[in-house]
């Protein structure tokens, strides 16, 4: 099975930088996913990461190291819209094809 | 404009109804998933579809069922089989299965 874990909650101030970890454990690891999600709506898609090393879009980052199973999420000039839940998603390898699992998401509040 | 779609937004269902959620994609993809979302749970995979007239179980597809007849479409049947249907339903989509599965607005399900 899989095990993934991050953050329930987390608060920081508009215009920081905030960093949200996800570490995972899985058999037959190809990817990793960073979505986001605001209240009531559908998780909109923000990086993937297969490789280990940082990758970069904009004011996110995400970055993975696949020996330690780890992942994070980096928000820079952080703006009010950017409070919503942010979810990692891992996705394995199986005898029935590839599968994505989600953690259960950190919600993050921007605060002034 | 190419996109996920779902109907309805709010869905009502009486005890003992079956009920049936619909997801259409113009998007070309060939694979086609449905999640469950609880608050304070992660995405549950329900039911998945890598082609046309063939599905696989999720994680958690008792009380649920799916047909594949078309690779635009992927309804999903909540039965009275499902005892705890109330729940956010999210279909996504993804050009192979071994791609970026990208979401549609959601269905709200509420038991009456």
């Amino acid at each position: 099975g899989q095990n993934i874990d991050q953050p329930t909650e987390m608060t920081a101030t508009e215009g920081a930088i905030v960093q949200i970890n996800c570490t995972y454990q899985t058999s037959g690891f190809n990817g990793l996913f960073w979505y986001q999600q605001h209240a009531g709506e559908a998780p909109t898609f923000l990086s993937y990461n297969v490789l280990d090393g940082l990758e970069e879009k904009g004011r996110f980052s995400s970055f993975l190291s696949r020996s330690k199973g780890y992942s994070y999420l980096l928000l820079k000039e952080l703006q009010m819209k950017d409070s919503a839940s942010y979810l990692c998603a891992v996705r394995a390898f199986t005898g029935g094809g590839n599968k994505l699992t989600f953690g259960t998401g950190t919600q993050l509040k921007v605060e002034l | 404009d190419g996109g996920i779609t779902q109907s309805p937004k709010y869905l009502f269902r009486k005890e003992g109804q079956n009920v049936t959620l619909s997801c259409e994609q113009n998007l070309n993809h060939d694979a086609m998933y449905w999640y469950r979302q609880d608050p304070g749970q992660g995405l549950r995979l329900i039911y998945y579809s890598q082609i046309v007239n063939d599905f696989q179980k999720g994680d958690i597809a008792e009380g649920y069922s799916v047909s594949r007849e078309k690779k635009e479409s992927f309804p999903l049947t909540v039965t009275s089989a499902q005892k705890n249907p109330t729940a956010f339903y999210l279909c996504a989509s993804s050009k192979q299965g071994q791609e970026t599965q990208y979401f549609g607005p959601g269905t709200r399900l509420l038991v009456l």
